[in-house]
């Protein structure tokens, strides 16, 4: 079963627009939210992560908002550039006891248009 | 990047044959995993490895079996491959540290 949900699947915004890709999780044992980014023929890597004691984290573009009562956590990419088109994957962990492994969403194709 | 590299970049391979994925890593990380991609499933979890010999199941699991024989070296074997393994195979590495997963640049697998 999937544990992270994610939306929508594919996205397209135009050069400065503003990207938002949600995701909803089941599981309150998580204790840390990643989002990564694949570009093509490549491996996921890691964007900006998030813990469930705050309900924020900006890092440059990039922003994560995290509400905890609803079980769900956003990506917001400002002022969208070309050169973020890429496949962004949200993912869930619940730490070292369960292998530190990680659960992640079913991935949001975003492609951002000049 | 965590000095992570997978072998064979590109395989294909007829149904019923045994196949081995290799997955390298030079950053002593003690966590190690094996993921599969597959269009509107994201990534999923097939085995990890906590130490070497030290290895568990993942969410999906069967027909793939592990070993780690060294720190550096985790290898996924399909027993006898079928069409539905067809897949992009990421192998990552976890330091213990940071909690960043990093991942390898991927085997894409072709089952005829």
């Amino acid at each position: 079963q999937q544990q992270v949900k994610q939306s929508p699947q594919s996205l397209i915004v135009q050069k400065g627009g503003i990207s938002i890709i949600n995701c909803a999780y089941e599981n309150t044992a998580f204790d840390y939210f990643p989002w990564y980014q694949q570009f093509p023929g490549k491996g996921p890597a890691l964007l900006i992560a998030i813990r469930p004691d705050v309900s924020e984290k900006k890092e440059g573009r990039f922003t994560i908002s995290f509400n905890k009562s609803a079980k769900q956590f956003s990506l917001h990419i400002m002022d969208s550039q070309p050169g973020d088109s890429a496949t962004y994957f949200c993912a869930a962990s619940m730490g070292e006891t369960s292998g530190s492994r990680l659960t992640f969403g079913e991935g949001t194709q975003l492609t951002v248009n000049p | 990047d965590a000095g992570i590299t997978q072998s064979p970049r590109h395989k294909v391979t007829e149904t019923g044959t045994p196949v081995t994925l290799r997955c390298h890593q030079t950053e002593n990380h003690r966590y190690m995993y094996w993921y599969r991609q597959d269009p509107g499933h994201g990534l999923r979890l097939i085995h990890y490895s906590y130490g070497v010999k030290d290895t568990d199941k993942g969410e999906v699991s069967d027909g793939y079996s592990v070993s780690r024989s060294k720190t550096e070296d985790f290898l996924l074997t399909l027993e006898s491959a079928t069409s539905s393994q067809t897949s992009v195979y990421f192998c990552a590495t976890y330091s213990g540290t940071s909690r960043e997963q990093f991942f390898g640049p991927g085997t894409r697998l072709t089952v005829l």
